[in-house]
């Protein structure tokens, strides 16, 4: 019972170089979201995957993009980092557009230097 | 679209006291409600829901949370914490739609912290 896999769980980057956060789900739902959480200003929406192909910006989708896979996998790349992207990143699915709730990755913590 | 409003940035009790942490939700037509629960350097886990009828909804933990259409609000309440009650608490809302494409919308959470 993996539920939502986050890779990886810590990570630091200089400004300007590019990663990608992996999360994958095993409970076959449909809609996949990507979320970053900072200090006083809850979680808000980056992309979002309703469904398998595909893919919506949420309310800060600025420097970033994201790949649905297939139906597990919902990647979130920073293309050029910036210390404004340091937050904590969740990546959350739910099997019916989020009527049902979101079930949560454990996050990935990233720093920008 | 909607909005979600936790008044509460943070609330700090002792044990064995009575909580209640609150939430606002602007949207007119039919949502459904939860609140979820974030524990020091974990993620969100759910609390508790409420999608139709009884407005008055339990928990895991003893929580428990009461829907008032006519006050657009979702109150937590505990009876009486423990020091693990320590987390800090969001509230969410998705406004069903026939469009599909609906997203849960977060309030801003409410740090609680429990003094032994």
């Amino acid at each position: 019972n993996a539920g939502v896999t986050q890779t990886p769980k810590f990570q630091v980057l200089k400004t300007g170089q590019s990663m990608t956060l992996q999360c994958a789900q095993d409970m076959n739902h449909n809609s996949m979201y990507w979320y970053r959480q900072d200090p006083g200003m809850g979680l808000r929406l980056i992309y979002y995957s309703a469904s398998e192909g595909t893919t919506d910006k949420g309310e800060v989708p600025n420097g970033y993009n994201v790949s649905r896979l297939n139906k597990r996998e919902f990647s979130l790349r920073l293309e050029s980092a910036a210390p404004s992207q340091t937050s904590v990143y969740f990546c959350a699915s739910s099997l019916d557009r989020g009527r049902d709730g979101y079930t949560f990755g454990s996050g990935t913590r990233l720093t920008v230097v | 679209a909607q909005s979600v409003s936790q008044h509460n940035h943070h609330v700090i009790l002792s044990e064995a006291a009575s909580l209640e942490l609150g939430c606002n939700y602007s949207y007119g037509g039919t949502v459904n409600l939860f609140w979820y629960v974030q524990y020091p350097g974990q993620h969100l886990q759910l609390l508790l829901k409420y999608f139709s009828g009884d407005p008055l909804v339990k928990g895991i933990k003893g929580f428990e949370a009461e829907f008032i259409k006519s006050k657009f609000s979702f109150n937590l309440r505990k009876p009486s914490v423990q020091w693990s009650d320590t987390a800090e608490y969001f509230c969410a809302v998705i406004a069903i739609s026939n469009f599909g494409n609906e997203k849960l919308t977060f309030g801003t959470g409410t740090r609680l912290t429990i003094i032994p």
